[in-house]
């Protein structure tokens, strides 16, 4: 069946980078997402990838996809306070469209 | 910059009482989406519409949650009686046509006493 798996727990200190993994099992996957949740708020859409591309780059955010291990992943670079949030990655099922989301990794930066 | 719109933002209710929650779309949207999101997990999928048609309900407790979008624009879950489970983040979800990005609401955030 479909399952989207993350890392609970990331600290990072502010201006360092933050790497977030998610690993996932539906090789049929068209898009790959990653949300962001601030406490008691919706999903926030940072970025996606479609899954015939490896890398894509949005700003301080890079998405990196290897299809073959069905890893994601995401990178922010130089990580302020405001990123502490709960990142979740999420798959598109390319039968039923519907996503299918990961436990979430909940992201501390500190001052 | 448009949003999807919910209410109540916070519920409370004591277990076997009914309650409703509303969403209203993204103008033009023709897929909505129903997730509850227990605490300390991802989102799941209760309930997708396409216009007024639901396309997938396969995870909704139909013995108890309901789901309508009589005129294929705003949606409203309901659920009847609640159980003291059914506490959790209930987030509303629409996109243009069903394979498009979906964009979420602030949700309705229900405690079950």
């Amino acid at each position: 069946g479909e399952d989207v798996e993350q890392s609970l727990f990331l600290s990072v200190r502010e201006g360092d980078s933050s790497v977030i993994n998610c690993t996932y099992t539906d090789s049929s996957s068209t898009y790959l997402y990653w949300y962001k949740q601030e406490p008691g708020a919706g999903l926030q859409l940072l970025t996606y990838i479609f899954s015939n591309m490896d890398m894509k780059q949005d700003q301080r955010l890079t998405v990196l996809l290897n299809k073959k291990d069905k890893h994601l992943s995401l990178r922010i670079a130089d990580t302020q306070t405001g990123d502490s949030a709960i990142y979740f990655c999420a798959e598109k099922g390319g039968a039923t469209n519907k996503l299918i989301f990961g436990t979430g990794t909940l992201l501390a930066v500190q001052p | 910059e448009a949003e999807v719109a919910q209410s109540p933002r916070y519920k409370i209710t004591e277990k076997s009482q009914a309650v409703a929650f509303w969403c209203d779309p993204i103008s033009g949207h023709a897929t909505l989406y129903w997730y509850r999101q227990i605490l300390g997990q991802g989102p799941e999928l209760l309930v997708q519409f396409q216009d007024e048609s639901v396309v997938d309900d396969s995870q909704l407790p139909k013995d108890r949650f309901s789901a309508e979008r009589l005129k294929g624009v705003d949606s409203t879950l309901k659920i009847q009686p609640a159980e003291l489970g059914d506490s959790a983040m209930y987030l509303c979800a629409s996109s243009l046509r069903q394979a498009d990005i979906q964009y979420f609401g602030a949700g309705t955030r229900l405690s079950v006493l």
